[in-house]
């Protein structure tokens, strides 16, 4: 397993401004991937963030609105950029660690106001 | 395409009692893994159990052991002696063997009563 923390850990941010999360990992890993997960929702997922290339968006996320950055093989950036109401939600970083696996930080809690 | 069905939204155990989570997918894949994980509400996604689709023998975590069926395709969770910090959501999940997307379930609230 891995430790993984991310901050913030909870932020309110106004209509139209941009977060960024941080997450990173103690230890090194191959893979790393960001969720979103709306209120009372289950959990989708943005990106596979790779490092050292573009990370890799699912079908309905573009990089434009979350910019990620993977710069080294434990850490991780995802911004929400032009925030609005519905960016309001729980993100979430997750590393496979091996096995197959993955493993989640905390969670950000966004409310967009 | 690969999906997973959690038909239970909520559900409740009195303390020290045993309660079963149900979950169901649906594959055309011969290997794959399946999880529970488990979110209380400190929001954290914790693995609870794992469990290899080649492996007859079901997975055990302490409290916590699965009924994996796989001609049935249904992967249930069996909380024993529950415990007032077992409250939380429950999501079952799915992964192919080879890739990295996770499919997640619904999800089951588990509330457990004193």
């Amino acid at each position: 397993s891995a430790v993984i923390s991310q901050k913030p850990s909870r932020d309110i941010c106004q209509r139209g401004t941009s977060l960024t999360i941080q997450c990173q990992v103690d230890s090194q890993v191959t893979m790393m991937f960001w969720y979103r997960q709306q209120p009372g929702q289950s959990l989708t997922l943005i990106a596979t963030a790779n490092q050292g290339s573009e990370a890799t968006y699912e079908s309905g996320f573009v990089i434009d609105k979350f910019p990620i950055s993977r710069p080294n093989l434990t850490f991780s950036t995802l911004t929400v950029s032009n925030m609005s109401p519905e960016d309001s939600s729980i993100y979430l970083c997750s590393a496979e660690t091996g096995g197959n696996t993955i493993y989640f930080g905390e969670g950000s809690w966004l409310t967009v106001v | 395409a690969q999906t997973v069905t959690q038909s239970q939204p909520e559900m409740s155990v009195q303390e020290a009692e045993t309660v079963t989570l149900s979950c169901t997918y649906d594959t055309s894949e011969s290997n794959y893994y399946l999880f529970w994980y488990k979110q209380p509400p400190s929001r954290q996604m914790i693995l609870v159990i794992r469990q290899e689709a080649y492996k007859q023998q079901n997975a055990t975590e302490n409290r916590f052991s699965v009924n994996f069926q796989k001609a049935a395709k249904s992967f249930s969770l069996k909380i024993s002696d529950s415990q007032l910090g077992d409250t939380a959501m429950y999501f079952c999940a799915f992964l192919t063997s080879g890739t990295y997307k996770y499919i997640f379930g619904t999800g089951t609230r588990l509330k457990v009563l004193a």
